[in-house]
C-alpha cells in the first residue's frame, strides 16, 4: 500500500528562522505531490504543490523541493511567522484521484 | 478560504444511525472526493466523484457510499454508523478532466461526526 510519512512529528522554530519540513514518500510512480497546512479547526489549505519532472518550485516565502532517487519532499518555510503555526501535511498521487496524506508535523512558531 | 463549503458543522449520531453529510464544490469545479481525517491523523481517501459517477474508492467498508449531483455537489452517507466513524469530514473539490492544474484539491471546512 502506500506510505507517506513524516520524519519528524513536531517542529518548534524561532520567529524570523527557516523552517524545513521534510516527507518520505514510498511510491516511486507517484508524480504529483502537494503541501497543505491546517489550522486546529479548519480544513487543509493548499500551499504549494510540485509535479515529478521538477525538483523545486517557489511560491511567496515558501519552497519545495523534490528528491526522487531517495522519495523525499520537503518544504521550506522561509521568515517563519506566527500565523505559520499548524499542522504540515505531504499528499501524493499516482492516480489523480486518490491521495495519500501522512501523519503530518505540527510546527510552533516562538514569538 | 476556498469557494468549497460543508453542511452541517457538526453533527451528534448514535451507533446503528445513519448520517448524510454534503458538500458545495468550488465554482467550476466538476470533481469531489471525500476524507476521513481521525484526530491527530492524515486524512484518509474515502472515494471520488466526477460527472456524477464514482471514480476511485480508498479502503472503507460499502456502508460508506456518495452521491454527486448535476450541479456537482455531493453528499457522503454512512449507514449502520460505528464508534470509530467519529472524525472529521472532509470534502475537496478540483477541476478534473485533464490538464496542469486540474488535480489540485482544495478543501472544505469539514464535518465534526461525534458517534455515542
Amino acid at each position: 500500500g502506500e506510505s507517506v510519512g513524516l520524519h519528524l512529528p513536531t517542529l518548534s522554530v524561532q520567529e524570523g528562522d527557516n523552517s524545513i519540513i521534510n516527507c518520505a514518500y514510498s511510491n516511486s510512480a507517484s508524480d504529483y505531490f502537494i503541501w497543505y497546512k491546517q489550522e486546529s479547526g479548519k480544513g487543509p489549505q493548499f500551499i504549494i504543490d510540485i509535479r515529478s519532472n521538477m525538483d523545486k518550485r517557489q511560491g511567496q516565502r515558501v519552497t519545495v523541493l523534490l528528491n526522487k532517487t531517495v522519495k523525499h519532499l520537503s518544504l521550506q518555510i522561509a521568515a517563519t511567522q506566527p500565523g505559520d503555526s499548524a499542522v504540515y501535511f505531504c499528499a501524493e498521487t499516482n492516480t489523480g484521484n486518490q491521495f495519500y496524506f501522512g501523519t503530518g508535523t505540527s510546527l510552533t512558531v516562538i514569538p | 478560504e476556498t469557494g468549497v463549503t460543508q453542511s452541517p458543522t457538526h453533527l451528534i449520531k448514535t451507533r446503528g444511525q445513519q448520517v448524510t453529510l454534503r458538500c458545495s464544490s468550488q465554482s467550476g469545479h466538476n470533481t469531489v472526493s471525500w476524507y476521513q481525517q481521525a484526530l491527530g491523523q492524515g486524512p484518509q481517501f474515502i472515494f471520488q466523484y466526477y460527472r456524477e459517477e464514482e471514480n476511485g474508492r480508498g479502503n472503507f467498508p460499502p456502508r460508506f457510499s456518495g452521491l454527486q449531483f448535476p450541479n456537482y455537489s455531493s453528499e457522503l452517507n454512512v449507514n449502520a454508523l460505528e464508534l470509530d466513524d467519529s472524525a472529521l469530514y472532509l470534502c475537496a473539490s478540483n477541476r478534473g478532466g485533464g490538464g496542469a492544474q486540474s488535480q489540485t484539491q482544495y478543501f472544505g471546512p469539514g464535518t465534526r461526526l461525534l458517534v455515542l
